[in-house]
């Protein structure tokens, strides 16, 4: 596609369901980054990837969050058991390769009731 | 800890005239520097980047200057139009960790710019 996509843009789910927040980048972008940004701040790092390998996931705030890249292009960051402070926006970004200028998706707003 | 962050939350400035946006860094050992816009309900944009063996590089109508020795950044835009009204955010990168490429970018807290008519 021509941008980053995201999906769902709206999740809503009650504590302890778990969560699938699906990110798909530009088309031949190889890194992809995960973050999480509160309402007010700047996006929180949670992980990334290059290809399909996960380079850094010192981000991910606790055991219940991973993501995986699994065929290099796709991404899928879960969330399990959640809980209402996991409430926020999700971000996707996607890069041609490492830390050059990101393209970030539209996001996807989780709310944990 | 170390972390980017950002002089003011808020600056107003009158159309037509120049916005500077600071920003602060603490992380010596970061060499690549970038800001974003992110209007509201939107995702963040790139804007500019800059790399550590530089001190200033210009776009279009936007300036990024930067002073290693006092670990500063700013942003410059020119004749500040209704259209940049946006949260405007620095962030940084460390190439290296334990001698390993890290491409981690870490953002800082944003600054709002309002544009007075």
């Amino acid at each position: 596609g021509a941008g980053v996509s995201q999906s769902p843009r709206y999740k809503v789910t009650k504590r302890g369901q778990d969560v699938a927040l699906r990110c798909d980048p530009i088309s031949g972008h190889v890194s992809l980054y995960w973050y999480r940004q509160a309402l007010g701040q700047g996006p929180e790092f949670l992980t990334y990837f290059n290809y399909e390998a996960q380079q850094d996931k010192s981000g991910l705030p606790n055991d219940r969050f991973s993501a995986e890249r699994p065929e290099g292009s796709i991404s899928t960051l879960t969330i399990q058991r959640t809980e209402q402070r996991d409430s926020a926006m999700y971000r996707c970004a996607s890069s041609s390769f490492g830390r050059n200028s990101q393209f970030f998706g539209p996001g996807t707003r989780l709310t944990v009731l | 800890g170390e972390s980017v962050g950002l002089h003011l939350p808020t600056l107003s400035v009158q159309e037509g005239d120049n916005s500077i946006i600071n920003c602060a860094y603490s992380n010596s050992a970061s060499d690549y520097f970038i800001w974003y816009k992110q209007e509201s309900g939107k995702g963040p944009q790139f804007i500019i980047d800059i790399r550590s063996n530089m001190d200033k590089r210009q776009g279009q109508r936007v300036t990024v200057l930067l002073n290693k020795t006092v670990k500063h950044l700013s942003l410059q835009i020119a004749a500040t139009q209704p259209g940049d009204s946006a949260v405007y955010f620095c962030a940084e990168n460390t190439a290296t960790r334990s001698g390993n490429r890290d491409d981690k970018i870490i953002f800082g807290k944003g600054t709002r710019l309002h544009i007075l008519p």
